[in-house]
């Protein structure tokens, strides 16, 4: 399968711990994007990567959440001291230029107790 | 800020019914339009995408949409639906303020198709 992985695939953790999802792209796609998608919502916009470089983030991105893509290939997405609030799936997603399509991976489903 | 509204939070059709589903945007510069599909258990896939060009996009599995400018719409529509097309649908648009980034999603509209 060639397509965006992400792992886990579900993650359960209590309130305060730290937790981190891991993305790894279509190969060669240059552009890296995060989401998070809350029961009856749309997926709403984190972050995005082109290669290594971090070039957005949206304010939903508070200080306890961190993205990082070293070597412009896999990226992980960190939250620590985790809320309720983070319970979500958490979505990753890339595309090979600009303008081209984003294809999504299966996502992190992360319940906070 | 950008905004996308999907109308139709629930539809319910019997199979062989015509499907139309409503998407509408807030912004009024250019932008890319998309409709996103998810079935149960399955992730994001795309259905189909308008850039430019022919307004009447045709995607994958008879779907097709519509892209009206003057109405900022972008809708949904498939002939004839099969009890396969039970999914949720989201249309999402990305925006050239944004240098047509990020995506920007509708609530989504969950389709059942009764056999």
């Amino acid at each position: 399968d060639t397509g965006v992985s992400q792992d886990p695939r579900h993650k359960i953790t209590k309130r305060g711990q730290n937790v981190t999802f891991r993305c790894d792209p279509i190969s060669e796609h240059n552009r890296l994007y995060w989401y998070r998608q809350t029961l009856g919502q749309g997926p709403e916009f984190l972050t995005y990567f082109q290669n290594e470089a971090q070039l957005e983030k949206s304010r939903l991105l508070s200080d306890r959440f961190s993205a990082e893509r070293p070597k412009g290939s896999f990226s992980t997405l960190e939250i620590q001291r985790t809320e309720q609030g983070d319970s979500a799936m958490y979505l990753c997603a890339s595309s090979l230029v600009r303008l081209e399509t984003q294809y999504f991976g299966p996502g992190t489903r992360l319940l906070v107790l | 800020a950008q905004s996308v509204s999907q109308h139709n939070h629930h539809v319910i059709l019997s199979e062989a019914a015509s499907l139309e589903l409503g998407c509408n945007y807030s912004y009024g510069g250019t932008v890319n339009l998309f409709w996103y599909v998810q079935y149960p258990g399955q992730h994001l896939q795309l259905l189909l995408k308008y850039f430019s060009g022919d307004p009447l996009v045709k995607g994958i599995k008879g779907f097709e949409a519509e892209f009206i400018k003057s109405k900022f719409s972008f809708n949904l529509r498939k002939p004839s639906v099969q009890w396969s097309d039970t999914a949720e649908y989201f249309c999402a648009v990305n925006e050239e303020n944004t240098g047509f980034q990020k995506l920007v999603f509708g609530t989504g509209t969950r389709l059942l198709v009764s056999p």
